[in-house]
Formats: C-alpha cells, structure tokens, sequence
C-alpha cells in the first residue's frame, strides 16, 4: 500500500540555524500539506500547496517557514531560523484531487528539537 | 476551531465495541463527518467519513443521527492497538481543503 514518508525522523539543531523537512507524498497525489503537534497539543495546519503555489496558510506559517516542491517527488518545509517554540512533530500529508472526498494520508512525522 | 465536541477520554475492554460520540450540531449540509486517529507518536490515520448514511469499512462503521448534529464511531471488537486518541472533524473534504483537528477523544482499550 501506498504511504507518505517523511526523512528524518528526528533532528536536532541549534536555535537560528536552518532546517529542511523532508516529504514524498504519495506519487498520484497533488494535493499537499505539513502541519504540526508541539507535544502535548492539537495537531495544527500550516499550509497547504496545490499546483506548486500555497493554496492557504496558516498564522503559524510567518516569513521563517517555506515549502517547495523542487521535483517531481519530493516535499519540503524549510524553516529559515529555528526558534525554540518550533519544537514539534512535523507530519506532512497528501490527497488526490480526483477522489470524492478530501482523505489525507499522513506520514510518520519528523520530531523536531531546537536546543 | 474544531466544530465539534468529544469526551476527553474513555475506556474500553478489550474484545468489547467501543462507541465514540461526537456532537456537531453546527455541522452544515454540504460537511462530512470524517474520523481519525493518532496511534502515540504517530501521523493521523483516515478511519472513516459519511455525509448523512451510516457507513462501514474494515476498520469501524459510522452511525450519523437523522438530523446530523451527532454521531457515534463505533469499534466493533477493540483491541489494545486501538488505544490512540480518536478526532471527529467536519469539514467539506473537497479540493485543498485542511483538516482542523480538535483535542479528541483518548481511547484507553482496557486487557
């Protein structure tokens, strides 16, 4: 079965250095999206990306946070300069347009620490 | 924020059905009332949707109340993998459309 997978699954870094989260969705899919769980708390959106523009964002997604998708496989969030309140659990989804109803699959997660 | 209302948590004994309630009243013709759940840790898995009829799949059935404003998810024999904590969203579910998750309900399946 198809899965959405995420890399890597933890990592640690140093607050205001750069980080780059790691998505392929699944491979017919064309809708995408990252959200995240400061631990503890609700799952939150972040933004959502259709066509290779961002179809909406969320007020947490501020000038620090980007996403791309730079082929034909690959989904990325990159946070420019990491505070500490970005600790969390980063899980990022996809949908097919195509199908009836809106069913997001979502990856493992990649745990986010900044030190 | 979330449209709906759940219990925080809830306990069931193994090998029982665990029914979760979620009232929506405010819930709008054209929503669809999905489920999902979050194993410890883990991404959100899809569990099920329907829009006014009861549905089944593999994993539960969904039974919608006749006007809508409520609904029960229902486990028909859990075990302890189904220990997670389960969310019940209303959202039109078309397009790009995110999913806004609310705090759930935390199922405790009980040996």
């Amino acid at each position: 079965e198809p899965e959405v997978t995420q890399t890597p699954s933890h990592q640690v870094t140093q607050m205001g250095q750069e980080v780059i989260l790691r998505c392929v969705p699944i491979s017919n899919h064309l809708y995408f999206y990252w959200y995240r769980q400061i631990l503890g708390q609700k799952v939150e959106f972040l933004v959502s990306f259709y066509n290779n523009e961002i179809s909406e964002k969320s007020e947490i997604f501020d000038d620090q946070f980007s996403v791309e998708r730079p082929d034909g496989s690959n989904f990325t969030l990159k946070i420019r300069s990491t505070k500490l309140e970005d600790s969390a659990m980063y899980f990022c989804a996809s949908t097919n347009a195509w199908r009836p109803y809106n069913e997001q699959f979502f990856g493992p997660g990649t745990r986010l620490t900044v030190l | 924020d979330a449209k709906t209302t759940q219990p925080p948590s809830m306990d069931c004994a193994e090998g029982r059905a665990a029914n979760l309630p979620c009232n929506h009243s405010t819930i709008s013709g054209n929503e669809y009332v999905y489920w999902y759940r979050q194993i410890h840790s883990q991404g959100p898995q899809y569990i099920i949707h329907g829009l006014k009829n009861n549905e089944t799949n593999e994993m539960a059935s969904l039974i919608i109340t006749e006007d809508r404003k409520s609904s029960t998810l229902i486990l028909p024999h859990a075990t302890l993998r189904d220990t997670a904590v389960y969310y019940c969203i209303v959202r039109v579910g078309l397009g790009d459309d995110k999913i806004i998750f609310g705090k759930g309900t935390r199922l405790h399946i009980l040996p």
